[in-house]
């Protein structure tokens, strides 16, 4: 089936970096968005992505949808130890998401 | 205010053993989805449903029913359990215009099958 996969696996960053991850489909999506995992917790959403080249903030966050449909990324700006945890993206098909792999992050102090 | 709420949060079978996962939304959400969390794999579509009384497979459905007798319940029911199925299991709902609100998460069963 469909799969998305998300770059890096995992990442460990210093407290105050920027971060950035994409996720990558051999499909098209005409609907993108952004999940975060917190340890024990089910996904919460972070952002939504409507249209190619988009680019939206939510606070430090900031997703694109990129201009092929087929990607999108996700940079956040000055971390902070309550940014752990695992990003998910997610593509919109029709009357289900299908998720990615995932990006795991650790914040060191 | 309670969401998504699964039932039970954990659990130990062994195998062969069957199951049935609970998961209950008081939203009044048309869409229920139930997937499935594994290192490495992301979440994998199991089961949904758009609606009471419909079910549809997902990526991974072997090994796995569900049914949708009422719109707040989604069960979900593992047979006859397979160390295979050890996973996290995440139940979410949504209203049928998820593109702007996304999906509503369950915080999860743990299963694991001996």
């Amino acid at each position: 089936g469909q799969q998305l996969n998300q770059s890096p696996q995992s990442m460990f960053i210093q407290e105050g970096e920027d971060v950035s991850m994409n996720c990558t489909s051999s499909s098209i999506f005409n609907t993108w968005l952004w999940y975060k995992q917190d340890p024990g917790e089910g996904p919460v959403l972070l952002i939504a992505l409507y249209k190619a080249g988009e680019l939206t903030s939510n606070g430090r966050l900031t997703a694109q949808f990129g201009i092929t449909r087929k990607d999108s990324f996700l940079n956040i700006s000055a971390s902070i130890p309550s940014d752990v945890g695992i990003y998910f993206c997610a593509g919109g098909d029709t009357d289900k998401l299908i998720f990615g792999t995932g990006t795991r992050l650790q914040v060191f102090p | 205010n309670a969401g998504v709420t699964q039932t039970p949060k954990f659990r130990v079978l062994k195998t062969g053993q069957s199951m049935t996962l609970l998961c209950a939304q008081d939203m009044n959400h048309e869409y229920m989805y139930w997937y499935r969390q594994d290192p490495g794999m992301g979440l994998r579509l199991i089961h949904y449903s758009v609606g009471e009384g419909t079910t549809a497979k997902g990526e991974v459905p072997d090994g796995y029913n569900v049914s949708r007798l009422k719109k707040q319940n989604f069960l979900l029911g593992l047979e006859s359990a397979a160390p295979s199925q050890t996973s996290v299991y995440f139940c979410a709902s949504s209203y049928r215009a998820w593109e702007v609100y996304g999906y509503t998460f369950g915080s999860g069963t743990r299963l694991t099958v001996v």
